[in-house]
């Protein structure tokens, strides 16, 4: 049962455009979302988070965007560079499920980003 | 510079034989994680624990075992009794507070 879905394996872009990468949820427990990058053979870094109470997070290029109704986030890269090429993980946790850290996250299978010079 | 050491970043060993994988951390971190990833699939959670002597299984905790004696480690072995130890280990650490993870590097475990 795959509580946290990115349906998109890989997304390519050319430099200076948008990257939309997405991810939805079917546990509605869930009420913090995290987005993380990873290279090959390193550990994710964090990118940016957002709890169920807002429904958009900006932070430089990367702005996230949760739609709880529809169970669904978005990471937006604006503009894209090819330094942001990586594997995007969207992750999910709950306070009643991840106890008061937040650190058990349930991670998506991850998409590839390519952005193109 | 403080951050998530994890050793070695390939390992290698026979079927049947049980590993340690080491995790240190000076981030002064309560909480401490261990996730495995395999291709195609996002990161799955191993076991944590939130505080020194005490730890939680994950989601597939299975054929793994762990301690917390100190603050800043948290090794991870990998047991004869887990199916398909193949595969990228990560080890995270957070504050108990509303922060994210922190991971490590990995290690690349490969049994044959």
């Amino acid at each position: 049962d795959q509580q946290v879905k990115q349906n998109s394996p890989s997304l390519s872009v050319q430099e200076g455009r948008i990257s939309i990468l997405n991810c939805d949820y079917t546990n509605s427990m869930f009420d913090y979302f995290l987005w993380y990058k990873k290279y090959p053979a390193e550990g994710p870094t964090f990118l940016i988070s957002i709890s169920s109470i807002k429904d958009k997070n900006e932070d430089g290029r990367f702005t996230v965007f949760l739609n709880k109704s529809a169970k669904h986030l978005s990471l937006h890269i604006v503009p894209s560079q090819p330094g942001d090429s990586a594997v995007y993980f969207c992750a999910a946790s709950s306070l009643t499920t991840g106890g008061t850290s937040y650190g058990k996250l349930t991670f998506g299978q991850g998409t590839i980003l390519t952005v193109h010079p | 510079d403080g951050g998530i050491t994890q050793s070695p970043k390939y390992l290698f060993r026979k079927e049947g034989q049980n590993v340690t994988l080491s995790c240190e951390q000076n981030l002064n971190h309560d909480a401490m994680y261990w996730y495995r990833q395999d291709p195609g699939q996002g990161l799955r959670l191993i076991y944590y624990s939130q505080i020194v002597n005490d730890f939680q299984k994950g989601d597939i905790a299975e054929g793994y075992s762990v301690s917390r004696e100190k603050k800043e480690s948290f090794p991870l072995t990998v047991t004869s009794a887990q199916k398909n130890p193949t595969a990228f280990y990560l080890c995270a650490s957070k504050d108990l507070y509303n922060s994210p993870l922190h991971f490590g590097n990995g290690t690349r475990l490969t049994v044959t």
